[in-house]
């Protein structure tokens, strides 16, 4: 039982360059989220899925896509990476809305 | 938009203190969750207070739920090395979604 991974854990991108990062949990929930975390300002919400094929916008959302085709999968687009997206960003899930999330070891990602 | 206060932002302290961080809002929230995470690491929850008042115990640790469900506390007796660590609250009041803290970073000197 793996909980959830995160991939890639390291990346360092150039203004502009586009990415995917992927979040995959095996606990069946629901419920999964993208966080960014950045020093002095907590973890913060960037978009989140209630279900397969939904997903819903967080406090941070600009600058960033997702998509939940698969219930046990959430991915994480940038599109045009700017320097301003350099963070670790967080994967969770969890089995009721916003309830005792089980988080991912993160990826961190460096924009230049 | 609500927001939740934790403090102290940092704490250092001796192997075997006694500690208490806090976690404030002017807002009421339905449940609140705290979270420990070590460096390279995400968040694990530790425990969630849903009632006004409630206390929980994991072993050395304490957590309270104020009465009016808008602020909650962590106290840790005999804080040990591997309590190290950024402590973090989370409230949920069920219309909108999770609110994070900053953080308490905490530091158990052997």
């Amino acid at each position: 039982n793996a909980g959830v991974t995160q991939t890639p854990k390291f990346r360092v991108l150039k203004t502009g360059q586009s990415m995917t990062l992927l979040c995959a949990q095996d606990m069946n929930h629901e419920y999964m989220y993208w966080y960014r975390q950045d020093p002095g300002m907590g973890l913060r919400l960037i978009h989140y899925s209630v279900g397969e094929g939904t997903t819903a916008k967080g406090e941070v959302p600009d600058g960033y896509n997702v998509s939940r085709l698969k219930k046990q999968n959430f991915l994480l687009g940038l599109e045009s990476a700017a320097p301003s997206q350099t963070s670790v960003y967080f994967c969770a899930s969890s089995l009721r809305e916003f309830y005792e999330q089980y988080f991912g070891p993160g990826t961190r990602l460096t924009v230049t | 938009t609500q927001l939740l206060e934790q403090s102290p932002q940092f704490l250092s302290i001796q192997e075997g203190e006694n500690l208490t961080v806090y976690c404030n809002s002017s807002s009421v929230f339905s449940s609140l969750q705290w979270y420990r995470q070590e460096p390279g690491e995400g968040p694990v929850l530790l425990v969630t207070v849903v009632t006004g008042g409630e206390v929980k115990k994991l072993k050395r640790l304490t957590f309270q739920f104020g009465d009016a469900r808008k602020d909650s506390s962590l106290h840790i007796t005999a804080a040990q090395p591997g309590d190290t660590g950024l402590y973090l609250c989370a409230g949920f009041s069920g219309n909108t979604p999770l609110v994070f803290g900053k953080g308490t970073r905490l530091s158990v000197i052997a």
